[in-house]
């Protein structure tokens, strides 16, 4: 059972580099979430989709851009990361709006931009 | 505004003993409420839920939490401690007509043999 399953595990980036992190899930749900998770501060929601061709920015949008070609694949992209950007990204999906089963998280990935 | 308060950084209890995290809430309408627990280098996983009935719920690995509505709050238990139990727990939020979900900071939960 894959669930969601996020691409690269680890990452270290210079400074004003890009990259693109990969979601994918096998759920068949609608609605997708990238959040980062910093010591201290719970997770905070980058953005999320509620379906294939939409996106929409969740509380810490900026610097990050995000694209929902398919339904089973969410990606997150900085387009020039910075030193802020350091965190660990989580990538979500929930079958419904409500959330009412919990999210389904992915094991994250680990960025560290110097 | 939406917010959860998980007011212990850190729990530390021995194996055996009952254990307790902490967890309070603030939202408008009513809340749906969630545990997730989060193990070292992998993601969050979903413990249990409060969406509406019973006040007292029970969860995966032999979890409970239990539902205060006047005291806004939702502490995660259980009966006796396992060293297997030490992880990040984190409590969650979520506003049934905003649509929007609130996690707390997490507290560290640390069971000694």
């Amino acid at each position: 059972n894959a669930g969601v399953t996020q691409t690269p595990k680890f990452r270290v980036l210079k400074t004003g580099q890009s990259m693109t992190l990969l979601c994918a899930q096998d759920m068949n749900h609608e609605y997708m979430y990238w959040y980062r998770q910093d010591p201290g501060m719970g997770l905070r929601l980058i953005h999320y989709s509620v379906g294939e061709g939409t996106t929409a920015k969740g509380e810490v949008p900026d610097g990050y851009n995000v694209s929902r070609l398919k339904k089973q694949n969410f990606l997150l992209g900085l387009e020039s990361a910075a030193p802020s950007q350091t965190s660990v990204y989580f990538c979500a999906s929930s079958l419904d709006r409500l959330v009412i089963y919990g999210y389904t998280f992915g094991s994250g990935t680990r960025l560290t931009v110097v | 505004a939406q917010s959860v308060a998980q007011p212990e950084d850190q729990v530390n209890v021995a194996e055996g003993n009952p254990l307790t995290v902490k967890c309070t809430y603030s939202v408008s309408g009513n809340p749906y409420l969630f545990w997730y627990v989060q193990y070292p280098n992998r993601g969050l996983q979903f413990l249990l839920k409060y969406i509406t009935g019973d006040n007292l719920v029970k969860g995966s690995y032999g979890f409970e939490a239990e539902f205060n509505k006047s005291q806004t709050s939702f502490h995660l238990k259980k009966p006796s401690a396992l060293v297997s139990d030490s992880a990040l727990y984190f409590c969650a939020v979520r506003n049934t007509n905003a649509g929007k979900s609130t996690f707390g900071d997490g507290t560290t939960l640390t069971v000694k043999p």
